[in-house]
């Protein structure tokens, strides 16, 4: 079945530490999106990427950082220099210019 | 800037009545893409509907529908016959080819039994 994996489900890291969170997907989706949700807010866009080897910043990129080497995988890793990252992380892919996002389950990610 | 407003935090309505959920953006372009996605306490982002701004028709699936006013810049979604598996959390969406997506801040829903 195509979808979008997400892993792992729920994390916990310690302060200082950098984590990455996986992001898969088997939809031949040109375009990949990461995205930040806190509790009772919208979404806010981190990084997103449109091919592969290229990405670009969104609203709030500050502490994070990925990389794209294959169409499939769209990893992001949330770095000690982010000061709060205790949120909600969904990664989105779609077709290039077409539109529509399909989402991931979704990442946890609390900070100890 | 595109911007998307949803004015209503919280709505309700009581199962097998109809809701309709409200949402404004602002964009200087004339074609683009406006979407509602729903979000239920799993917190999966699921696609409700479609509407591309260049078809006058408004869009449907089932028991959802928007109500689509591009001069006034308004995107709504009208569910009918509720139902509890409705209640979740409702984002409207903007893009614009090229661009990235840009969301509301959402409409928390509860259907009432």
């Amino acid at each position: 079945d195509g979808g979008i994996t997400q892993s792992p489900k729920y994390l916990f890291r310690k302060e200082g530490q950098n984590v990455t969170l996986s992001c898969e997907q088997n939809l031949n989706h040109d375009a990949m999106y990461w995205y930040r949700q806190d509790p009772g807010q919208g979404l806010r866009l981190i990084y997103y990427s449109q091919i592969v080897n290229d990405f670009q910043k969104g609203d709030i990129a500050e502490g994070y950082s990925v990389s794209r080497e294959k169409k499939e995988s769209f990893p992001l890793t949330v770095t000690s220099a982010q000061k709060n990252p205790t949120a909600f992380y969904l990664c989105a892919s779609s077709m290039r210019g077409a539109g529509t996002q399909y989402f991931g389950p979704g990442t946890r990610l609390t900070v100890l | 800037a595109q911007t998307v407003t949803q004015s209503q935090p919280e709505m309700s309505v009581q199962e097998a009545e109809t809701v309709t959920l409200s949402c404004t953006y602002d964009t200087s372009e004339s074609d683009y893409y406006l979407f509602w996605y729903k979000q239920p306490p799993s917190r999966q982002m699921i696609l409700v509907i479609r509407q591309e701004a260049y078809k006058q028709q408004n869009a449907t699936e089932n028991r959802f529908s928007v109500n689509f006013q591009k001069a006034a810049k308004s995107f709504s979604l009208k569910i009918s016959d509720s139902q509890l598996g409705d209640a979740a959390m409702y984002f409207c969406a903007y893009f614009y080819t090229g661009n990235q997506f840009y969301f509301g801040t959402g409409t928390s829903l509860t259907v009432i039994p």
